[in-house]
């Protein structure tokens, strides 16, 4: 099984500036990509997910940028918030049909004031 | 409202022990899945179902046994040959992956935090 390595591990940001998280994928056959978001003592959230016939993909302040030449995809939080400080995973689909996926390590966001 | 029902939030075995979390969900998915998740380790795959009384090894199955007898219910039992048990545990589902529809995600519920005393 081809896997998704992220970075980094934790990530410390300034309220109002950018944060951004990276992945890198293996599988060329991976088509899908999202992004969850986990809050403490919560299950795992879908942020915002790409397919890679797109090299960008926009929703409010999470942007996910794609290079598939690279095979890296990363999530950029612009105008980060302390509300956006948790957990970051991301995401690939190991085979069609049902969603079963295999997850970058996550990032830990914690965004001050 | 639909969603997934995790139970109990908190739970401790004691050596031995066999112990089941209970994962229920009204949302009509045919598949369901179980996630451990331990620091720094991400989410990993333990079983997964894609029909009822069907299901599927992930990549950590060791240790652990699951039952799917009806589409809303898939209970995860930690038996004793699982050494390493303490984990918060994730259960989720999904719909079938269709490229032009919006089942094109993972729905989680709150998780177990499984503890060994």
């Amino acid at each position: 099984q081809q896997q998704v390595k992220q970075s980094p591990q934790s990530l410390i940001v300034q309220k109002g500036g950018i944060s951004i998280i990276n992945c890198a994928y293996e599988n060329t056959a991976f088509d899908y990509f999202p992004w969850y978001q986990q809050f403490p003592g919560k299950g795992p959230a879908l942020l915002i997910a790409i397919r890679p016939d797109v090299s960008e993909k926009k929703e409010g302040r999470f942007t996910i940028s794609f290079n598939k030449s690279a095979k890296q995809f990363s999530l950029h939080i612009m105008d980060s918030q302390p509300g956006d400080s948790a957990t970051y995973f991301c995401a690939a689909p190991v085979s069609g049909g049902y969603q079963k996926v295999t997850f970058g390590t996550g990032t830990k966001l914690q965004v001050i004031p | 409202d639909g969603g997934i029902t995790q139970s109990p939030k908190y739970l401790f075995r004691k050596e031995g022990q066999n112990v089941t979390l209970s994962c229920e969900q009204n949302l009509n998915h045919d598949a369901m899945y179980w996630y451990r998740q331990d620091p720094g380790q991400g989410l990993r795959l333990i079983y997964y179902s894609q029909i009822v009384n069907d299901f599927q090894k992930g990549d950590i199955a060791e240790g652990y046994s699951v039952s799917r007898e009806k589409k809303e219910s898939f209970p995860l039992t930690v038996t004793s040959a699982q050494k390493n048990p303490t984990a918060f545990y994730l259960c989720a589902s999904s719909g079938l992956r269709d490229y032009q529809a919006t089942n094109e995600k993972l729905f989680f519920g709150s998780g177990t935090q499984l503890s060994v005393l």
